[in-house]
């Protein structure tokens, strides 16, 4: 089955810099690939999503990059702000099966 | 509320009884999912239904759980003889169909296990 592997687990960063998350998969056969933020106490929340045959989406200050031959996808977020401080999970999965979630990144943003 | 609910929000139990946790998917929903979360890690999957046929079953899943869909709606979660190790936050989540993969959670049941 899939496996997710995320880094770094936590990352500090001051306000205004750049963010970035990496991500990991086992299954080639995977195609689809979300993030979520989960702030404290609450329900993870879809962020922005890609699918295998695109190789970067962007939607503001969030974009996700998608290298399908080394098995990788990472997250970057720009001009952070204290608001972005939360736990971001990355997760993969194909047609007809469930979504398998890394471990988790907690994002700590300074102002 | 057109959000994917959960009940009950926490339940406290002691070792070796037995619960029930519900959830109510987003109304136009196909598929829904079951996962549990413990502190400091992502969503680990349970299961999942597609309408009310149960799909898939993680191979970590203990026969102690057990989840229907009977009516292709809400969906119940069961689990027999807790144990400390149980303790943890269930999510259930639902998303469109096999052609919109888009997950939206719930806020989940928060077991702990006496």
């Amino acid at each position: 089955g899939e496996n997710v592997e995320q880094h770094p687990s936590t990352l500090s960063v001051q306000e205004g810099d750049s963010a970035v998350i990496k991500c990991t998969y086992s299954d080639s056969a995977s195609n689809y690939f979300p993030w979520y933020k989960q702030e404290l106490g609450k329900r993870p929340q879809l962020i922005i999503d890609i699918r295998s045959n695109v190789g970067e989406k962007k939607d503001q200050r969030i974009a996700v990059t998608l290298n399908k031959t080394a098995k990788h996808f990472s997250l970057h977020i720009t001009e952070t702000q204290p608001e972005d401080s939360a736990v971001y999970f990355c997760a993969a999965k194909q047609a007809g099966t469930a979504l398998i979630f890394g471990k988790g990144t907690t994002l700590s943003v300074s102002s | 509320d057109t959000g994917v609910s959960q009940n009950p929000r926490h339940k406290i139990t002691k070792r070796g009884q037995n619960v029930t946790f519900r959830c109510d998917p987003i109304s136009e929903h196909n598929r829904l999912y079951w996962y549990r979360q413990t502190l400091g890690q992502g969503p680990e999957f349970l299961t999942y239904f597609q309408n009310e046929a149960q799909l898939e079953k993680s191979r970590l899943l203990s026969d102690r759980f057990s989840a229907e869909r009977p009516k292709g709606s809400f969906s119940t979660l069961e689990i027999q003889r807790t144990e400390q190790g149980d303790s943890a936050m269930y999510l259930c989540a639902s998303s469109e169909d096999v052609t919109n993969e888009k997950l939206f959670f719930g806020s989940g049941t928060q077991l702990s296990v006496l």
